[in-house]
């Protein structure tokens, strides 16, 4: 089974340019998360997707963040104009129940963003 | 206060050792308490899983959670140099888990 796969892996680009991350969960995972690690922080929570809603968007950080999943399999995640403190690595993860406590999220090796 | 604090360290320990990583917690509210493992330039990876205070065993790795004192504990036995690696405690009190940063573990043979 293919595990969850993120592009890129790494994206340089300068202040004020707009970068698109790509995630695709496990096939047949209904849920899928963004979260973001600042360096030296946690990994934090940004959004959580059933299918093609968007059911938690409590962490995203502003309105430069727009998340999508059209049709509810792939998820984009848009910085647009990205700012120094975006830089991070932006992790994905999925999972097969609806939000469940027990439920396994399954991660992305993430992609590394760097603003100049 | 962070809701979650875990030493980076490095922890460096020589094959074999056990090694104890720890996490201490403010959030009364928390109530799963997970281990993740980290490999470099890979995502998280689940490695246990807890909800109630005790200990939670599964081969080399013990969990354990002490709620009354917001502590929790990963031990691991008989490391090896496979295990060097970033470990993250995490807790949630609903599905969303707020992580620690992790604490970077070096096994040397």
């Amino acid at each position: 089974e293919a595990g969850v796969t993120q592009f890129p892996s790494h994206s340089v680009i300068e202040k004020g340019q707009t970068v698109t991350l790509r995630c695709d969960p496990i096939s047949g995972h209904d849920n899928l998360y963004w979260y973001r690690r600042v360096m030296g922080k946690e990994i934090k929570f940004l959004l959580h997707f059933v299918k093609e809603s968007k059911q938690d968007e409590s962490g995203m950080p502003n309105n430069r963040f727009l998340a999508e999943r059209t049709g509810g399999t792939y998820s984009t995640l848009k910085v647009q104009p990205a700012e120094l403190e975006d830089s991070g690595v932006y992790f994905c993860a999925s999972s097969h129940h609806r939000g469940s406590s027990t439920d396994t999220q399954y991660f992305g090796p993430g992609t590394r963003l760097t603003v100049l | 206060q962070k809701e979650v604090e875990q030493d980076p360290g490095p922890l460096s320990v020589p094959e074999g050792a056990i090694v104890s990583l720890n996490c201490t917690y403010s959030n009364s509210a928390f109530q799963y308490f997970m281990w993740y493992r980290q490999y470099s330039r890979k995502g998280p990876e689940l490695l246990m899983y807890t909800y109630s205070s005790g200990n939670k065993e599964d081969g080399r790795f013990t969990a354990q959670v002490d709620k009354s004192s917001k502590y929790i504990s990963l031990f691991i036995r008989d490391s090896q140099p496979s295990d060097s690696a970033t470990y993250l405690c995490a807790m949630s009190g609903s599905y969303i888990p707020t992580f620690g940063r992790g604490t970077s573990l070096i096994v040397h043979p």
